[in-house]
């Protein structure tokens, strides 16, 4: 399995400033990955970021809105930038971990508000 | 465009009967789907998942049932207990046998609230 800690736990913004997210994982992963779920909506995945390249965006996200770092195999940021209202959300973080049953393990998230 | 719906936001069931949490989708390349449930303040934990060559897996109280000409998934809770009350998100990968398994497409969820 994988423990991921993700922080913080909670953040309220002011529209127009930027907020970095951190996941740090107990161990060595190839693959990780950030989710958003928008009040009453589904998950969707921003992007996957892989250590040593560049995250690679789902549509409708690019990388000057949510920069992404991967600088080793066990930590991430996610900066949302320039914020507004519509990006309160719950942010996510996930892992993938092969050879195990459960493939894809989540952290507690990011709840996100900006006024 | 959604396409993975599941059009229950809610669902109440009494302890001790099934629970039976239903899942659409739209795109056939997907080829494996899981279910996850979420409590507040707390990520996505796995519950079960099935390929799509087989139409049952089974596991404790939890089973799913894939019907592919429908386009259609299913979880069972038999039996169900208060501590089952959470959301319930059925979720599909379109590449699970290739370089990314957690590139998943999520439903919206819905809400079980399972009463004693």
């Amino acid at each position: 399995s994988a423990v991921i800690s993700q922080k913080p736990s909670r953040d309220i913004c002011q529209r127009g400033t930027s907020l970095t997210i951190q996941c740090q994982v107990d161990s060595q992963v190839t693959m990780m990955f950030w989710y958003r779920q928008q009040p009453g909506q589904s998950l969707t995945l921003i992007a996957t970021a892989n250590q040593g390249s560049e995250a690679t965006y789902e549509s409708g996200f690019v990388i000057d809105k949510f920069p992404i770092s991967r600088p080793n195999l066990t930590f991430s940021t996610l900066t949302v930038s320039n914020m507004s209202p519509e990006d309160s959300s719950i942010y996510l973080c996930s892992v993938e971990v092969t050879g195990v049953g459960e493939k894809l393990f989540f952290g507690s998230g990011t709840q996100l508000s900006v006024l | 465009d959604q396409q993975v719906k599941q059009n229950s936001p809610s669902l109440s069931v009494q302890e001790g009967r099934i629970s039976i949490l239903n899942c659409d989708y739209t795109n056939s390349m997907f080829d494996y789907f899981l279910w996850y449930k979420k409590y507040p303040a707390e990520g996505p934990t796995f519950l079960i998942s099935i390929s799509s060559i087989k139409d049952k897996n089974e596991d404790g109280r939890f089973t799913v049932f894939l019907n592919k000409s429908a386009k259609h998934l299913s979880l069972h809770i038999v039996p169900s207990q208060p501590g089952d009350s959470a959301v319930y998100f059925c979720a599909a990968s379109a590449d699970a046998g290739g370089t990314s398994y957690g590139k998943l497409t999520f439903g919206q969820g819905t809400i079980l609230t399972v009463h004693p």
